[in-house]
């Protein structure tokens, strides 16, 4: 079964920072591209991050610059370093394989998501 | 930046009509736009990908069509299960979501 279980979530101060795991199974993040999706309460989902097969990394500009994707090969995970939070950044934090061409990159697999709460 | 228009944002129907759920880009993005639905607690489930094309295991009343910039999203003959919130997302260029619609029993 393909799976995708997220980690690393928590409660972090402003300024904090944490790093978020998702863990693979059934798939290999180094052959895959994989994103990462946000949901603050409430609200609708943001793309965040994305990690191509190359290794090559792409944000949105709400996260450039503090955010960063990353991959361990040997143990089929993908990571997310969240610096510089901030009360926006609370949400809940999904991992998620990206289909290529001709499936239009579409999302199919997603984890179960990891909670990011940042509060003094 | 491509934005995405959904509409409506929330609609009330009964077990068994039919749902048009649209999606507007701003710009043209062939084909490349997706549908997901989500219940609350629960991870986005793809639907339909690259505009008309029904991910395995979901449902035959589900259908997408559109490319340019005018997409939908039908539920030919809605189901107790069906009563969640869906979202389109661009793949175009940078991934982007729309708003979501929220659908409700009526």
């Amino acid at each position: 079964e393909v799976q995708l279980v997220e980690s690393g979530g928590g409660l972090v101060q402003p300024g904090g920072s944490l790093r978020l795991s998702c863990t693979a199974s059934g798939l290999t993040v180094t052959t895959n591209y994989m994103s990462w999706v946000r949901q603050a309460p409430g609200k609708g989902l943001e793309w965040i991050a994305v990690i191509y097969t190359d290794g090559r990394a792409y944000y949105a500009d709400s996260v450039k610059g503090r955010f960063t994707v990353s991959r361990q090969n040997s143990n089929d995970m993908l990571f997310l370093q969240i610096n510089g939070l901030s009360a926006e950044d609370t949400a809940v934090y999904y991992c998620a394989r990206v289909l290529q061409r001709p499936a239009a990159y579409a999302m199919d697999v997603w984890g179960q998501g990891t909670t990011v709460t940042v509060s003094s | 930046d491509i934005q995405m228009t959904q509409s409506p944002s929330s609609l009330s129907a009964s077990v068994g009509d039919r749902v048009i759920i649209t999606c507007r880009a701003s710009q043209i993005i062939s084909s490349y736009l997706n549908w997901y639905q989500q219940k609350p607690g629960k991870a986005p489930k793809l639907l339909i990908y690259a505009a008309s094309n029904l991910q395995s295991g979901v449902p035959s009343r589900f259908s997408g069509s559109g490319s340019g910039t005018e997409f939908t999203l039908t539920i030919s003959s809605l189901q107790p299960e069906d009563f969640a919130t869906y979202y389109c997302q661009q793949s175009y260029s940078i991934p982007l979501f729309g708003g979501g619609t929220k659908v409700e029993i009526k």
